[in-house]
């Protein structure tokens, strides 16, 4: 079975300022990740996701991650965050396999301070 | 990519009674997946629907409490039975797509249920 362990639960960060939200997962079989931001009140968003290829990833909004596969992690970066980057993060694995769930970390939440 | 069509929305329920959420994919898909994401938590999967087989439940979820439909492969059903405040949260089911340019997932819009 797959896991995704998030390693901060929050992240205060001023405005402006680079931000990196930590995320490593287990699995013995190759996967998928996924990053997603959820903003108060409102549904999942995806950010990006690693499928295969180049192991950095680029997403919207100004954010990309880095596939380490020798360190199973999938860290997720933005050179500057701005007040409306206030959400809380989703970190997510699925096997490569097709017809799996998404398994969710259980979240960081990415304060923008002025 | 799949679109899903989720209701309701949102309800208030009555400890001790049922409610029904359904999910309308616009597309054939295999599996379908449901959530539940509690105040402030994360996403939990709750089961997998297979269609023409029964669900298969994620450890703490139990098929009386939960129970599952899937008639067809775009559609499918979860009920939440014999409510109580504790499971106040909001559901989402989940499908998995795949075309000749992607791969991803596609949530419902959720359904926000509160049981009083």
């Amino acid at each position: 079975a797959q896991s995704v362990t998030q390693l901060d639960s929050q992240v205060p960060v001023f405005e402006e300022a680079p931000v990196e939200l930590r995320c490593n997962y287990s699995s013995s079989v190759s996967v998928y990740l996924f990053w997603y931001v959820q903003y108060p009140n409102q549904g999942l968003q995806l950010l990006l996701k690693y499928l295969s290829g180049s192991t950095l990833v680029k997403g919207i909004n100004g954010f990309e991650a880095e596939f380490n596969k020798s360190q199973t992690s999938f860290h997720l970066r933005k050179p500057s965050v701005h007040i409306s980057d206030t959400a809380e993060y989703f970190c997510a694995v699925s096997r490569n396999s097709g017809n799996t769930p998404l398994v969710f970390g259980k979240g960081t939440r990415l304060s923008v301070i002025a | 990519s799949a679109v899903i069509s989720q209701k309701p929305s949102r309800d208030i329920c009555q400890r001790g009674t049922s409610l029904t959420i359904q999910c309308q994919v616009d597309s054939q898909v295999t599996m379908m997946f449901w959530y539940r994401q509690q105040p402030g938590q994360s996403l939990t999967l709750i089961a997998t629907a297979n269609q023409g087989s029964e669900a298969t439940y994620e450890s703490g979820f139990v098929i009386d409490k939960f129970p599952i439909s899937r008639p067809n492969l775009t559609f499918s059903t979860l009920t939440v039975s014999n409510m109580s405040p504790e499971d106040s949260s909001i559901y989402l089911c989940s499908v998995e797509g795949a075309d000749t340019l992607d791969y991803g997932y596609t949530f419902g819009s959720g359904t926000r249920l509160t049981v009083v």
